[in-house]
């Protein structure tokens, strides 16, 4: 069975670079059928995806955070990263990662299935 | 840029049914997917590809399309159901990912 875990700071610094790790257990990362995603949940609002990353380093992001977003994969680790540059209190939320569906052909992306439980990061001085 | 506008709010009594709709220009071109969120938890998909359903998922749960709306039916609503409801949907492109704002079920 396929669990996803999150890992990393839960306090960040504004200004400073926030951190994730994602780590992949129960199948490969190395799928060529899935890509993998970050989507956060300010405390008492709705999902806002962050960007999705494939095993070959295929990278969708959301245009809002692109300037500010870096997701990586390390396929020997069966993980995958976030980084967030930049920070301000607004980027304070619970961040999920989760196994995306695709279309290969035109790449379409699709639903998430399973996801990680969540960390909360706060940004705060 | 594309959205997705989702009722903050439905309120049904238990045994009865719940809609829950999701309205975005894109809906035509593009597959919507809808999840349950309960407090303190990850959210999980309940309908893919506007309606079909994940294996493990009562059949209560059930998703329509029609134009540019895509409406989650929950038939027979008992109190479990009460949660946080998101459509899922992406850009014309297919490769930027959106949200709607989320529906709030409340069990009466």
């Amino acid at each position: 069975q396929l669990q996803l875990q999150e890992s990393g700071p839960g306090l960040v610094k504004p200004s400073e670079t926030l951190s994730l790790t994602c780590t992949v257990s129960g199948d490969p990362i190395s799928s060529s059928d899935y890509y993998w995603g970050w989507i956060r949940q300010p405390p008492g609002k709705g999902l806002e995806w962050i960007g999705s990353i494939s095993y070959s380093w295929s990278t969708y992001y959301n245009p809002s955070l692109k300037s500010r977003v870096t997701i990586s994969v390390d396929t020997l680790k069966n993980q995958f990263s976030l980084n967030l540059k930049s920070v301000t209190a607004a980027d304070t939320a619970v961040y999920y990662c989760a196994r995306q569906m695709v279309w290969p052909r035109p790449r379409l992306l699709y639903w998430f299935d399973p996801w990680g439980q969540g960390t909360l990061v706060t940004v705060s001085s | 840029s594309h959205e997705l506008t989702q009722p903050l709010s439905v309120s049904v009594s238990p045994g009865q049914t719940a809609r829950i709709t999701c309205f975005g220009d894109v809906m035509p071109k593009q597959y919507a997917h809808w999840y349950r969120q309960k407090p303190g938890q990850a959210p999980v998909v309940l309908i893919y590809k506007n309606s079909e359903r994940p294996s493990g998922i009562p059949e209560r749960f059930s998703g329509s399309s029609s134009g540019t709306t895509v409406t989650l039916t929950i038939s027979g609503v008992q109190a479990e159901d009460e949660a946080d409801y998101y459509c899922q949907s992406s850009d014309s492109s297919g490769t930027s990912v959106i949200f709607g704002g989320g529906t709030h079920l409340t069990v009466l």
